[in-house]
């Protein structure tokens, strides 16, 4: 079935640095969605990435999605400690059934 | 407004006792989706709903059943609840996703 990779697994960062997850995927994805879940919390939606390099922008959050489609970033810039959580890609196999990436835990130090 | 509506958020169980789950979207949604998430873990699927075509995973373990009356509620049915199945468990329609679950086993 349709399976998502997302590295790294965890991220530690100096608040004000940058911050970049990753989900590669063996097979072309249809699209591509990001989520973030704060600690103790529940999966937040964040956006949806349908285009070959489609590149999407949220005050400090770049999302971008490959040319081929098989791969998805993104990135934080100048991180804030209220970025700290969870961060996951998803994507919908052809059962039409929502799968999540492994996840990236960043933590941010003041 | 809450669109995707859990209850209760927290659920304390006796090893073996049955529990329910209860979820209500606002949003009309033919799909629905129920998740377990461990600690440190993503969301893995239990269960699927389009309408009231019903699809759960090959890994789910029989110990849990679905309820999906109409398009506005669905239930998670634990019959007998081992110590690995205190987790979060997350309602969804489409990308949203209800407050959770966290249901403890003891």
């Amino acid at each position: 079935g349709q399976q998502v990779m997302q590295i790294p697994q965890y991220q530690h960062v100096q608040e004000g640095e940058d911050f970049t997850t990753y989900c590669n995927s063996s097979t072309t994805l249809s699209n591509i969605q990001w989520y973030k879940q704060r600690p103790g919390g529940h999966p937040v939606f964040l956006i949806q990435l349908v285009k070959s390099g489609e590149v999407k922008k949220q005050k400090r959050l770049t999302f971008q999605f490959g040319e081929a489609k098989k791969n998805s970033s993104l990135h934080i810039t100048a991180t804030q400690t209220t970025d700290v959580g969870t961060y996951f890609c998803a994507v919908y196999n052809q059962g039409g059934k929502l799968i999540f990436g492994q996840g990236t835990e960043l933590s941010v130090k003041p | 407004d809450a669109m995707v509506i859990q209850n209760p958020r927290y659920q304390v169980t006796q090893f073996g006792k049955p529990v329910t789950l209860s979820c209500s979207q606002t949003l009309n949604h033919n799909v629905m989706y129920w998740y377990q998430q461990k600690s440190s873990q993503a969301p893995k699927l239990l269960f699927h709903y389009y309408d009231k075509d019903f699809n759960n995973e090959a890994d789910t373990p029989d110990n849990f059943q679905s309820r999906r009356p109409n398009t506005s509620f669905c239930f998670l049915d634990i019959r007998s609840p081992g110590l690995g199945d205190t987790a979060m468990y997350l309602c969804a329609t489409g990308a949203f996703f209800g407050q959770g679950t966290r249901l403890t086993v003891v």
